[in-house]
């Protein structure tokens, strides 16, 4: 285990709703990435938080956003939900400068 | 749990034969390769990493090799067991602050 969590593990939602998923990263690790895992396909980064601001997005639209708070817990939030949304969300931890990245467990979108 | 890769190359192994799994990476200015490993219902587990000014690093059980002429990197498991079962992904990085890239994946499967 690596020590980062997430929740909730599971949730389904509706087209157009909104979901808030929370990552808590490895002690000490003060930079936290999200990404995306659709089935069948290697995880797509959304974007990375450091310091609490924002420190690099990939190919996302703005409806997915973040924060990441003082004791380095971070939360992905999600407007205006689609079917294809649908996806498995991780979270990743890491120290500064240190290229590794550890996983959490992830949290299963369905959007029905 | 659910499957991370329905429709992904799958390598069947004997329990006990070595194991060879390859990806092809696609910056030629990545500086940093992890390979990971994911189980069904589970984040990826970091496994081993090496740097491009390598060739070779070993860990338990574990070797990867990396071959920067042709993009290529592999990891070789000894003494496959079915706990390896799993899927696995190569990740690249370019630089400190740039995110992971993953390859499509691989499905190891274990024969008892």
């Amino acid at each position: 285990e690596t020590g980062v969590t997430q929740s909730p593990t599971h949730l389904i939602k509706t087209r157009g709703q909104q979901v808030t998923l929370r990552c808590s990263s490895q002690s000490g690790h003060n930079t936290v990435s999200w990404y995306q895992q659709a089935l069948g396909q290697g995880p797509q980064f959304i974007f990375q938080y450091y310091r609490e601001e924002e420190n690099g997005r990939g190919n996302f639209p703005p409806r997915f956003s973040g924060l990441q708070f003082p004791n380095y817990s971070s939360e992905l939030n999600v407007n205006a939900l689609e079917l294809d949304d649908s996806a498995l969300y991780l979270c990743a931890s890491s120290l500064p400068g240190i290229e590794t990245q550890y996983f959490g467990p992830g949290t299963r979108l369905l959007v029905l | 749990g659910e499957s991370v890769g329905l429709h992904l190359p799958t390598l069947s192994v004997q329990e006990g034969d070595n194991s060879i799994i390859n990806c092809a990476y696609s910056n030629s200015a990545s500086d940093y390769f992890i390979w990971y490993k994911q189980e069904s219902g589970k984040g990826p587990q970091f496994i081993i990493d090496i740097r491009s000014n390598m060739d070779k690093r070993q860990g338990q059980r574990v070797t990867v090799l990396l071959n920067k002429t042709v993009k290529h990197l592999s990891l070789q498991i000894a003494a496959t067991q079915p706990g390896d079962s799993a899927v696995y992904f190569c990740a690249e990085l370019y630089s400190g602050n740039t995110p992971l890239v993953f390859g499509k994946g691989t499905r190891l499967s274990v024969i008892a």
